[in-house]
């Protein structure tokens, strides 16, 4: 069964670093695409960020790019989102996904990340 | 990075069809095959229900089918249940390994 563990949210004052982390299982992770998506209470869906199966690409939506940094690491099977520089507006829910026939296609329960003063 | 338009809001009768938009620009629905959709319920993650424009994952009924002309996808509910109400999301890939999510549209089952 495929698993997504999302953890490492929290609150933090603007200005602020959080890095959060995604646990894999039920699926071999190291050939896998991943994503982080993003959801502001009471709002939609903003893709946030991919990395690559071996993580020599990522990009980024252009509101975190330069402050935020996916990585991973295949041999425990976690994906990371470093997030620095942090704003109000990055309040939100964040969500790992594993990438199929380039889409996210399953999705973890997310971790809440509130950033207030 | 511009998000995709959808309709705020649609709503049908049970048993009734309900087709949600999707529209976005040649750079990415029209210019890929890489339409997804996806159904939340409050306060839960987001659940696959349509991946490469028409393509169903395993479980999900066919009573959900999705379609692409041009630059507006579109995911089509048929024999809408009480359980569909939720919202709806579809997400596209824009190119260079960037994707961009719909604004989503609460389905209301009357």
């Amino acid at each position: 069964e495929v698993q997504l563990v999302e953890s490492g949210g929290g609150l933090v004052q603007p200005g602020g670093s959080l890095r959060l982390s995604c646990a894999a299982s039920g699926f071999t992770f190291s050939n896998s695409w991943m994503h982080w998506v993003r959801q502001a209470p009471g709002k939609g869906l903003v893709w946030v960020s991919h990395i690559n199966s071996d993580g020599s690409t990522t990009t980024y939506a252009d509101s975190v790019k330069g402050r935020f940094t996916i990585s991973r690491d295949n041999t425990k099977n976690t994906l990371y989102l470093q997030m620095n520089t942090l704003r109000v507006e990055d309040t939100a829910m964040y969500y790992c996904a594993r990438d199929e026939a380039y889409s996210p296609s399953y999705w973890g329960q997310g971790t809440l990340v509130t950033v207030s003063s | 990075q511009s998000a995709l338009t959808q309709p705020r809001s649609v709503s049908g009768s049970p048993g009734q069809s309900v087709t949600i938009s999707c529209t976005g620009t040649s750079s990415d629905v029209g210019g890929y095959n890489h339409v997804s959709w996806y159904q939340q319920y409050p306060g839960k993650a987001p659940k696959l229900m349509i991946y490469a424009v028409s393509q169903r994952p395993s479980g999900v009924p066919d009573r959900f089918s999705g379609s692409k002309s041009g630059n507006t996808a579109s995911l089509t509910i048929s024999g809408l249940q009480a359980e569909d109400e939720a919202d709806y999301y579809c997400c596209s890939y824009a190119g260079s390994y960037i994707w961009v999510f719909g604004g989503g549209t609460k389905l209301t089952v009357l």
